[in-house]
């Protein structure tokens, strides 16, 4: 069984500011794990993944995720958020070959 | 490359009748899958298909039905359409590898009224 919990529903933050969306899963086996955005009226895009190797992710846009084993979790971090930072950031796990999405997280940036 | 192409982008359906949302992939991936997303909701899948001719029920079937004939193409077919039935659909594919992302497509958007 897998599953993932992304606390809040919405972040909202100032331009230049850190971001911070959480992402905790559970799984029953070594997890695969993913970050995507959607931008309004588009599909999802992956922003990064870990599968194996280094804890600390990089990806797209200048985020950065850690895996954390110990604490199951994959928070997606950008130090300085900039205005088209604005989305609807969904964390995944994939455990089995079908992957579990979380509520996903609408990111606010103000300017 | 097109990659995952969906169609129709918008629909509005009367409460009772059927359509069929096309999906299709140019990047020979074996895995498709069906969700729909409602608001707060998150990603909820419908179906699921690992290889031509193999479809297996994800987690909110009912009400939908798919086939999967040929590698490329994976339809959704929706049977007496109910206003729960209300939401944006994404199709996606992937290679069967479970550390491979998923590949989306743009969405279709349909309301039953």
């Amino acid at each position: 069984a897998q599953s993932v919990t992304q606390l809040g529903s919405h972040v909202s933050v100032s331009e230049g500011a850190l971001v911070l969306l959480r992402c905790n899963y559970s799984s029953s086996v070594p997890p695969y794990l993913f970050w995507y955005v959607q931008y309004p009226n588009q599909g999802l895009q992956l922003l990064l993944k870990y599968t194996t190797g280094a804890t600390l992710v990089k990806g797209i846009n200048g985020f950065e995720a850690e895996f954390k084993k110990s604490e199951t979790s994959f928070h997606l971090t950008k130090p300085s958020a900039h205005m088209s930072d604005a989305a609807e950031y969904f964390c995944a796990v994939s455990g089995s070959y079908i992957p579990t999405f979380g509520r996903g997280t609408s990111l606010i940036v103000h300017p | 490359n097109a990659g995952v192409t969906q169609t129709p982008k918008f629909r509005i359906l009367k409460i009772g009748q059927s359509m069929t949302l096309q999906c299709t992939q140019d990047m020979n991936h074996n895995y498709m899958y069906w969700y729909r997303q409602d608001p707060g909701m998150g990603l909820k899948l419908i179906y699921y298909s690992v290889g031509a001719g193999i479809t297996d029920k994800g987690e909110v079937p009912n009400g939908y039905n798919v086939s999967r004939s040929t590698t490329e193409d994976f339809p959704l077919r929706l049977e007496l359409a109910a206003p729960s039935q209300t939401s944006v659909y994404f199709c996606a594919s992937s290679s069967p590898h479970r550390n491979e992302k998923l590949f989306f497509g743009s969405g279709t958007q349909l309301s039953v009224l």
